[in-house]
């Protein structure tokens, strides 16, 4: 099975702080992704990558900024957090097969800015 | 740019029936890809079923079926039998056809209520 993890489930933080948030997949998949999920909003998408180094904004990356060393992990980070960032963070990753990919996803993390 | 609606933020059904969640997207392409994906109170979101916008014939995986209306841009979810483990968050997804590590662009998600 497919095993994404990310680092915290819940995490607070005061405004202007760093944060970094890390996910790591254990299955070899070349595309990672970063989404903030708020009630009535869905899942939007922050970033993502299809390779290492490699990443493209997604819908709403003001704020946001991700890291790509190792194909395994990919990081957010909010260089200076606001009490906006307060949301469900979510990873997901999936393999480059065309047709057939899908993306697995992580439990999540809950970001409290206070 | 591609939009996913689901106009029904909460639904409800009684163990044993069946409940249909809906879902309307809008987009230019001829061929792309659906989902519905499933998120349990606390727990990690997973695929439920695909469709292949060039297939005819409406995906069913077990319990869940779809009914997709191409030239409607419809797309709902039929779950049969319902279970109390059914209770969950339920987002419709779409994708582009045909590019690899493409965005997924999510509806605003149903909270499917399953009552004993």
């Amino acid at each position: 099975d497919v095993k994404v993890t990310q680092s915290s489930r819940y995490l607070v933080k005061r405004t202007g702080e760093k944060v970094f948030l890390e996910c790591v997949q254990d299955m070899d998949h070349e595309n990672m992704f970063w989404y903030r999920q708020d009630p009535g909003l869905g899942l939007r998408l922050i970033y993502f990558s299809y390779d290492v180094k490699m990443k493209e904004k997604g819908d709403i990356p003001e704020g946001y900024s991700v890291s790509r060393e190792k194909k395994e992990r990919f990081s957010l980070i909010l260089e200076s957090a606001s009490t906006n960032q307060t949301s469900m963070y979510l990873c997901a990753s999936s393999l480059l097969a065309g047709d057939q990919e899908t993306q697995y996803f992580g439990p999540g993390t809950r970001l409290l800015v206070l | 740019a591609q939009t996913v609606t689901q106009s029904q933020p909460e639904m409800s059904v009684q163990e044993a029936e069946t409940v249909t969640l809906s879902c309307t997207y809008d987009t230019s392409e001829s061929d792309y890809y659906l989902f519905w994906y499933k998120q349990p109170p606390s727990r990690q979101m997973i695929l439920v079923i695909r469709q292949e916008a060039y297939k005819q014939q409406n995906a069913t995986e077990n319990r869940f079926s779809v009914n997709f209306q191409k030239a409607a841009k419809s797309f709902s979810l039929k779950i049969s039998d319902s279970q109390l483990g059914d209770a969950a968050m339920y987002f419709c997804a779409y994708r582009r056809w045909g590019t690899s590590g493409s965005r997924l662009t999510f509806g605003e998600g149903t909270q499917l209520t399953v009552n004993p």
